[in-house]
Protein backbone atom coordinates (compact mmCIF):
# COMPACT_ATOMS: atom_id res chain seq x y z
CA UNK A 1 0.00 0.00 0.00
CA UNK A 2 1.17 3.23 -1.10
CA UNK A 3 2.32 5.46 2.28
CA UNK A 4 3.92 9.35 2.69
CA UNK A 5 6.91 9.22 4.50
CA UNK A 6 8.05 12.26 6.58
CA UNK A 7 11.44 12.57 8.12
CA UNK A 8 12.80 12.97 10.46
CA UNK A 9 10.04 11.87 12.77
CA UNK A 10 11.75 13.98 15.88
CA UNK A 11 13.66 17.21 15.27
CA UNK A 12 14.62 19.83 18.27
CA UNK A 13 16.32 23.12 17.38
CA UNK A 14 16.95 26.02 18.69
CA UNK A 15 14.70 29.26 18.72
CA UNK A 16 15.94 31.51 15.80
CA UNK A 17 17.05 28.18 13.50
CA UNK A 18 15.95 27.35 10.23
CA UNK A 19 14.31 23.79 10.33
CA UNK A 20 13.50 21.84 6.78
CA UNK A 21 11.16 19.03 7.11
CA UNK A 22 11.17 16.48 4.30
CA UNK A 23 8.10 14.54 2.94
CA UNK A 24 7.67 11.59 0.24
CA UNK A 25 4.14 11.62 -0.77
CA UNK A 26 2.10 9.19 -2.86
CA UNK A 27 3.70 9.59 -6.30
CA UNK A 28 0.97 9.44 -8.63
CA UNK A 29 -1.01 11.86 -6.73
CA UNK A 30 -1.13 15.54 -7.40
CA UNK A 31 -2.63 17.65 -4.16
CA UNK A 32 -0.13 17.77 -1.32
CA UNK A 33 -0.66 19.20 2.02
CA UNK A 34 1.01 20.12 5.33
CA UNK A 35 -0.80 20.40 8.52
CA UNK A 36 0.06 21.03 11.94
CA UNK A 37 -1.03 20.31 15.49
CA UNK A 38 0.18 21.88 18.27
CA UNK A 39 -0.12 19.22 21.48
CA UNK A 40 -3.31 18.82 22.45
CA UNK A 41 -5.24 20.61 19.91
CA UNK A 42 -6.99 19.98 16.82
CA UNK A 43 -5.23 19.49 13.56
CA UNK A 44 -5.18 22.95 11.40
CA UNK A 45 -4.69 22.93 7.61
CA UNK A 46 -1.13 25.20 6.70
CA UNK A 47 -0.88 24.88 3.01
CA UNK A 48 -1.74 23.02 -0.05
CA UNK A 49 0.60 22.48 -3.30
CA UNK A 50 -0.98 21.27 -6.72
CA UNK A 51 1.10 21.52 -9.90
CA UNK A 52 4.26 22.44 -8.50
CA UNK A 53 2.90 25.82 -6.43
CA UNK A 54 0.72 26.61 -3.77
CA UNK A 55 -3.03 26.39 -4.47
CA UNK A 56 -4.46 28.02 -0.92
CA UNK A 57 -2.43 28.38 2.16
CA UNK A 58 -4.30 29.70 5.79
CA UNK A 59 -3.34 32.84 7.62
CA UNK A 60 -0.92 30.69 9.76
CA UNK A 61 1.23 29.94 6.32
CA UNK A 62 3.20 33.94 6.59
CA UNK A 63 6.63 34.74 5.40
CA UNK A 64 8.09 32.19 7.90
CA UNK A 65 7.25 29.46 5.95
CA UNK A 66 7.97 28.31 2.74
CA UNK A 67 7.27 25.04 0.58
CA UNK A 68 9.07 23.73 -2.02
CA UNK A 69 8.74 20.27 -4.30
CA UNK A 70 12.73 20.51 -5.50
CA UNK A 71 13.53 17.41 -7.57
CA UNK A 72 9.71 16.04 -8.22
CA UNK A 73 9.56 13.86 -5.48
CA UNK A 74 10.46 15.28 -2.33
CA UNK A 75 7.93 18.24 -0.84
CA UNK A 76 9.47 20.40 2.20
CA UNK A 77 8.25 22.65 4.78
CA UNK A 78 11.01 25.14 5.68
CA UNK A 79 10.28 27.33 8.44
CA UNK A 80 12.61 30.43 9.01
CA UNK A 81 13.64 31.85 12.60
CA UNK A 82 11.62 29.51 14.67
CA UNK A 83 9.98 30.70 17.29
CA UNK A 84 8.75 28.54 20.80
CA UNK A 85 4.96 28.67 19.62
CA UNK A 86 5.87 26.67 16.31
CA UNK A 87 6.64 23.38 18.46
CA UNK A 88 4.09 21.31 16.95
CA UNK A 89 3.63 17.88 14.97
CA UNK A 90 3.86 18.84 11.10
CA UNK A 91 1.70 16.38 8.70
CA UNK A 92 2.48 15.97 5.09
CA UNK A 93 -0.52 14.61 3.24
CA UNK A 94 -0.89 13.49 -0.25
CA UNK A 95 -4.50 14.05 -0.87
CA UNK A 96 -6.05 12.41 2.46
CA UNK A 97 -3.24 10.28 3.79
CA UNK A 98 -0.94 11.32 6.15
CA UNK A 99 2.66 10.57 6.90
CA UNK A 100 3.86 9.71 10.09
CA UNK A 101 4.29 13.30 10.90
CA UNK A 102 7.57 15.12 12.29
CA UNK A 103 7.22 16.32 16.24
CA UNK A 104 9.12 19.69 16.04
CA UNK A 105 10.57 21.08 19.27
CA UNK A 106 11.40 24.79 19.58
CA UNK A 107 13.78 25.60 22.77
CA UNK B 1 -16.92 28.39 5.51
CA UNK B 2 -16.35 25.02 6.31
CA UNK B 3 -16.74 23.94 9.77
CA UNK B 4 -16.58 20.15 12.19
CA UNK B 5 -17.91 19.92 15.05
CA UNK B 6 -17.02 16.96 17.99
CA UNK B 7 -19.18 17.62 20.79
CA UNK B 8 -17.86 15.23 23.01
CA UNK B 9 -14.30 15.84 24.26
CA UNK B 10 -13.79 12.95 25.74
CA UNK B 11 -15.40 9.59 26.36
CA UNK B 12 -14.40 6.88 28.99
CA UNK B 13 -16.40 3.16 28.61
CA UNK B 14 -15.14 -0.35 29.75
CA UNK B 15 -14.35 -2.85 27.46
CA UNK B 16 -16.63 -4.54 25.24
CA UNK B 17 -19.16 -1.60 25.76
CA UNK B 18 -20.00 0.50 22.71
CA UNK B 19 -19.48 3.80 21.52
CA UNK B 20 -20.70 5.86 19.22
CA UNK B 21 -19.15 9.54 18.70
CA UNK B 22 -20.75 12.16 17.34
CA UNK B 23 -19.58 14.60 14.21
CA UNK B 24 -21.66 17.71 12.87
CA UNK B 25 -20.52 19.73 9.92
CA UNK B 26 -20.93 22.79 7.83
CA UNK B 27 -20.43 23.75 4.56
CA UNK B 28 -22.18 25.65 1.48
CA UNK B 29 -21.13 23.06 -1.07
CA UNK B 30 -23.58 20.47 -2.32
CA UNK B 31 -20.38 17.97 -2.98
CA UNK B 32 -17.96 17.26 -0.19
CA UNK B 33 -16.31 14.64 1.32
CA UNK B 34 -16.08 13.40 5.18
CA UNK B 35 -13.56 11.37 6.86
CA UNK B 36 -12.56 10.43 10.35
CA UNK B 37 -9.04 9.39 11.47
CA UNK B 38 -7.66 7.71 14.26
CA UNK B 39 -4.43 9.24 16.12
CA UNK B 40 -3.18 6.96 18.64
CA UNK B 41 -0.84 8.06 21.47
CA UNK B 42 1.95 7.59 18.98
CA UNK B 43 0.68 10.44 17.16
CA UNK B 44 -0.15 9.31 13.63
CA UNK B 45 -2.90 9.97 12.04
CA UNK B 46 -4.78 6.72 10.66
CA UNK B 47 -7.35 6.90 7.97
CA UNK B 48 -10.50 4.82 8.85
CA UNK B 49 -13.28 6.20 6.40
CA UNK B 50 -14.25 8.09 3.65
CA UNK B 51 -17.40 9.18 2.51
CA UNK B 52 -18.86 11.42 -0.05
CA UNK B 53 -21.93 13.50 0.22
CA UNK B 54 -24.03 11.38 -2.56
CA UNK B 55 -23.73 8.10 -0.69
CA UNK B 56 -25.61 8.40 2.38
CA UNK B 57 -25.48 4.49 2.72
CA UNK B 58 -24.00 3.50 6.28
CA UNK B 59 -20.77 1.46 6.07
CA UNK B 60 -19.63 -1.49 8.42
CA UNK B 61 -16.14 -2.24 8.52
CA UNK B 62 -15.55 -4.64 11.08
CA UNK B 63 -16.20 -3.29 14.62
CA UNK B 64 -16.76 0.00 13.33
CA UNK B 65 -19.55 1.76 11.35
CA UNK B 66 -20.59 5.14 10.43
CA UNK B 67 -24.14 7.02 9.89
CA UNK B 68 -24.03 9.66 7.53
CA UNK B 69 -27.70 11.58 7.75
CA UNK B 70 -26.90 14.56 4.83
CA UNK B 71 -30.63 16.05 6.67
CA UNK B 72 -28.60 16.18 9.93
CA UNK B 73 -25.65 17.21 8.71
CA UNK B 74 -23.86 14.51 10.89
CA UNK B 75 -21.52 11.59 10.46
CA UNK B 76 -21.20 9.48 13.78
CA UNK B 77 -18.51 6.93 14.09
CA UNK B 78 -19.60 3.69 16.35
CA UNK B 79 -16.80 1.95 17.56
CA UNK B 80 -18.83 -2.11 18.68
CA UNK B 81 -17.59 -4.25 21.42
CA UNK B 82 -14.66 -1.44 22.33
CA UNK B 83 -11.64 -2.76 22.92
CA UNK B 84 -8.06 -1.29 25.00
CA UNK B 85 -6.49 -0.44 21.89
CA UNK B 86 -9.00 1.33 20.42
CA UNK B 87 -8.02 3.98 23.00
CA UNK B 88 -7.09 6.95 21.17
CA UNK B 89 -7.87 10.58 19.93
CA UNK B 90 -10.75 10.30 16.75
CA UNK B 91 -11.08 12.70 14.81
CA UNK B 92 -13.83 13.93 11.91
CA UNK B 93 -13.02 16.33 9.05
CA UNK B 94 -14.60 17.85 6.17
CA UNK B 95 -12.99 17.75 2.73
CA UNK B 96 -13.05 20.98 0.39
CA UNK B 97 -9.78 20.49 -1.60
CA UNK B 98 -8.13 20.59 2.06
CA UNK B 99 -9.19 19.27 5.44
CA UNK B 100 -10.90 20.90 7.83
CA UNK B 101 -11.20 18.59 11.56
CA UNK B 102 -12.84 18.67 14.52
CA UNK B 103 -11.49 19.10 17.41
CA UNK B 104 -11.24 15.33 18.14
CA UNK B 105 -12.70 12.98 20.70
CA UNK B 106 -10.54 11.33 23.01
CA UNK B 107 -11.95 7.80 24.08
CA UNK B 108 -10.65 5.65 26.29
CA UNK B 109 -11.23 2.05 27.02
CA UNK B 110 -10.90 0.50 30.07
CA UNK B 111 -9.87 -3.14 31.05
Amino acid sequence: EPEVTQTPSHQVTQMGQEVILRCVPISNHLYFYWYRQILGQKVEFLVSFYNNEISEKSEIFDDQFSVERPDGSNFTLKIRSTKLEDSAMYFCASLAFFGQGTRLTVV
Amino acid sequence: AQKVTQAQTEISVVEKEDVTLDCVYETRDTTYYLFWYKQPPSGELVFLIRRNSFDEQNEISGRYSWNFQKSTSSFNFTITASQVVDSAVYFCALNDYKLSFGAGTTVTVRA
